[in-house]
């Protein structure tokens, strides 16, 4: 059975960079038509999607945050991470994890997800 | 860029059937996929390819998707189905979500 794990810090200070990491069991992060991506969800509100990576280092990046964002990955540990920097209140969350099956047909979907991580910016 | 449009709430009787929405500019050209969470819980997969259910997911939930909608339908909706409910697509390489439709069992 899949399984990923958000890891990271829980408070961050206002204008610092976040880093979470994400590490990937019972499969390989190198599997094909996999994208592996995060999601966060700021308290009592929706699903944002952040960006999705594939395990050569291919990104797709939310236009939204794409100027503060960098995702990358080390297939040696199973690992996908995401810094997101200049980080303000706004940034505070919920940040998940998860395997986006991705097809060129268009189908694309997070079958599976993490538990998920509080972030919370302040000083 | 994209939008996906869900009503905030819907309330449905314990064993009626429960409709929920997603509109979207020409949606039905798209593929659209349906999550539930649970307060506290991680969101969990219930529709892909606008119709499909995933493995361990009840026959209960169905999903269609056409012209500028797509729609989430709980059959016989249980107590267990209350939860939060988004759905999702895919548009010029981008993932956008709905804003989530709060189900309601009473």
């Amino acid at each position: 059975q899949l399984q990923l794990q958000e890891s990271g810090p829980g408070l961050v200070k206002p204008s610092e960079t976040l880093s979470l990491t994400c590490t990937v069991s019972g499969g390989s992060i190198s599997s094909s038509s996999y994208y592996w991506g995060w999601i966060r969800q700021p308290p009592g509100k929706g699903l944002e999607w952040i960006g999705s990576i594939y395990y050569s280092g291919s990104t797709f990046y939310n236009p939204s945050l794409k100027s503060r964002v960098t995702m990358s990955v080390d297939t040696s540990k199973n690992q996908f991470s995401l810094k997101l920097s200049s980080l303000t209140a706004a940034d505070t969350a919920v940040y998940y994890c998860a395997r986006q099956d991705y097809s060129s047909s268009g189908s694309n979907f997070f079958d599976y997800w993490g538990q998920g991580t509080l972030v919370t910016v302040s000083s | 860029s994209y939008e996906l449009t869900q009503p905030p709430s819907v309330s449905v009787s314990p064993g009626q059937t429960a409709t929920i929405t997603c509109s979207g500019d020409k949606l039905g050209d798209k593929y659209a996929c349906w999550y539930q969470q649970k307060p506290g819980q991680s969101p969990v997969l219930v529709i892909y390819k606008d119709s499909k259910r995933p493995s361990g997911i009840p026959e209960r939930f169905s999903g269609s998707n056409s012209g500028n909608t797509a729609t989430l339908t709980i059959s016989g909706t249980q107590a267990m189905d209350e939860a939060d409910y988004y759905c999702q697509a895919w548009d010029s390489s981008n993932v956008v979500f709905g804003g989530g439709t709060k189900l309601t069992v009473l």
